[in-house]
C-alpha cells in the first residue's frame, strides 16, 4: 500500500486560507468516506483535526474544514494563525482493511 | 480524560525482540480497537497495525512492512495493548505511538516510545 500523496509544503500569511491536498486511489480515499487529518507540532504526538472527510472533533476550531472529490481529499485552513504552523497528515481506510497515511505537509505561516 | 501511555522502548540489536505496552485510562478499553503508528526520525507517519475489540473477535491487521514479524495483542482486564516486535531491523527504528481507533480515525494518541534498532 503506497502512501497517499500530499504536497511537501504549503505556506500562507496570517489571515489567509490555505488548502492541503491528499491524493489516493479508488481503493482508499476514493472508495470510502473514511479520510481523517492530523496536526503534529515538532516533538509532539499527532492530533486528530478532521474525521470522516469533513467532521471536526470537539475543540477543533471551525477554521479547519475537510472535503473530498473523487480520489483526492482536502484540508482547508481559513484565517491562518501562527499556531497553525505544523505538519499535517491525511489518513484513509483501505479496501485491504488496513490504513494508510499521507506523505505529510509542512505548513508555514509567513 | 482519555490517556494512553506507552512503555518498553529502548535500544535493541538487529534480529532481537522487544515488546511495547500501551496502558489506557479514561474510557472503556474493551469497547475500542487499538492501533500502533510509528514515525522514523525526521520522517512521516506509518500505520503499523490494529487489533479489533473482543466484540469483533480481537482480530488483527498489519502493514505489509511488519506482517509476520510484529504481533498486536490486548488484555482488556488490565486496559493494556501490546506490540510484540520480533526479528527487528534497523529500519524499524522509530517513535511508536499507541492510538485509540474509533470507527476509522485515530482519535487519541499516546506520547510515543522510541525504539532504536542498532548494533
Amino acid at each position: 500500500q503506497s502512501a497517499l500523496t500530499q504536497p511537501a509544503s504549503v505556506s500562507g500569511s496570517p489571515g489567509q486560507s490555505i488548502t492541503i491536498s491528499c491524493t489516493g486511489t479508488g481503493s482508499d480515499v476514493g472508495g470510502y468516506n473514511y479520510v481523517s487529518w492530523y496536526q503534529q507540532h515538532p516533538g509532539k504526538a499527532p492530533k486528530l483535526m478532521i474525521y470522516e472527510v469533513y467532521n471536526r472533533p470537539s475543540g477543533v476550531p471551525d477554521r479547519f474544514s475537510g472535503s473530498k472529490s473523487g480520489n483526492t481529499a482536502s484540508l482547508t485552513i481559513s484565517g491562518l494563525q501562527a499556531e497553525d504552523e505544523a505538519d499535517y497528515y491525511c489518513s484513509s481506510y483501505t479496501s485491504s482493511t488496513t490504513y494508510v497515511f499521507g506523505t505529510g505537509t509542512k505548513v508555514t505561516v509567513l | 480524560e482519555v490517556q494512553l501511555v506507552e512503555s518498553g522502548g529502548g535500544l535493541v540489536q538487529p534480529g532481537r525482540s522487544l515488546r511495547l505496552s500501551c496502558t489506557a485510562s479514561g474510557f472503556t478499553f474493551g469497547d475500542y480497537a487499538m492501533s500502533w503508528v510509528r514515525q522514523a526520525p525526521g520522517k512521516g507517519l506509518e500505520w503499523v497495525g490494529f487489533i479489533r475489540s473482543k466484540t469483533y473477535g480481537e482480530t488483527t491487521e498489519y502493514a505489509a512492512s511488519v506482517k509476520g514479524r510484529f504481533t498486536i495483542s490486548r488484555d482488556d482486564s488490565k486496559s493494556i495493548a501490546y506490540l510484540q516486535m520480533n526479528s527487528l531491523k534497523t529500519e524499524d527504528t522509530a517513535v511508536y505511538y499507541c492510538t485509540r481507533l474509533a470507527a476509522a480515525q485515530f482519535d487519541y494518541w499516546g506520547q510515543g516510545s522510541l525504539v532504536t534498532v542498532s548494533s
